[in-house]
């Protein structure tokens, strides 16, 4: 089975504060990807990586960073949180076996992320 | 660009009934796939299933099936048997296929089952 690990469950911070939140997943999968949800917006992809040390930004890249120096970790960094920054954090491993073959994306269980 | 739409915000379904949730989607590009994800109270986003445009015969998975009719550009989801652990939000997805293969997601169902 495919597992995709975070961090924290819940994590509460000030405004200001330097913010990591890391994923893990162990089934070798090159692409992975993070998420925020909010309600009536949906999930949104911040940014994503196709492989080590290869990143690119998604659709709302201000205000995070990302890191990937080994290719089981995909770490999300806030450089200074902000409370709009408020939210669910969902990281995602990408499963490919090739064209006509399984292509999905598993998720891990998710950070809630208070910033005050 | 890709859009999902979800047109039901909340259904109540009880138990042992059958439910269809709805999707319908939005693209120009000929090969995509489409995906069905359940998100309960704890926030975990769990696959359910997949399907690919080009696959002949609709996706099932246990209780789970996927109705696909390509020229209506639907995929709703059949969930059979419906079990209180059911209850949930349900968002349908699709890939994009450009850049970052990453999912586009509808607005999500909240169902509810009921004993």
């Amino acid at each position: 089975d495919v597992k995709v690990t975070q961090s924290s469950r819940y994590l509460v911070k000030r405004t200001g504060e330097k913010v990591f939140l890391e994923c893990v997943q162990d089934m070798d999968h090159e692409n992975m990807f993070w998420y925020r949800q909010d309600p009536g917006l949906g999930l949104r992809l911040i940014y994503f990586s196709y492989d080590v040390k290869m990143k690119e930004k998604g659709d709302i890249p201000e205000g995070y960073s990302v890191s990937r120096e080994k290719k089981e970790r995909f770490s999300l960094i806030l450089e200074s949180a902000s409370t709009n920054q408020t939210s669910m954090y969902l990281c995602a491993s990408r499963k490919y076996t090739g064209t006509g073959g399984t292509d999905t994306q598993y998720f891990g269980p998710g950070t809630r992320l208070t910033v005050l | 660009a890709q859009k999902i739409t979800q047109t039901q915000p909340g259904m109540f379904v009880q138990e042992k009934e059958a439910v269809t949730l709805d999707c319908t989607y939005d693209t120009s590009d000929p090969s995509y796939g489409l995906f069905w994800y359940k998100q309960p109270s704890s926030g975990e986003m769990i696959f359910l299933i997949y399907q690919g445009s080009y696959d002949q015969q609709n996706a099932t998975e246990g209780r789970y099936s996927l109705n696909f009719q390509k020229a209506r550009k639907s995929a709703n989801l059949v969930i059979s048997a419906s079990q209180l652990g059911d209850s949930a939000m349900y968002f349908c997805a699709m890939r994009d296929f450009q850049g970052a293969q990453k999912l586009v997601f509808g607005q999500g169902t909240r169902l509810t089952i009921n004993p």
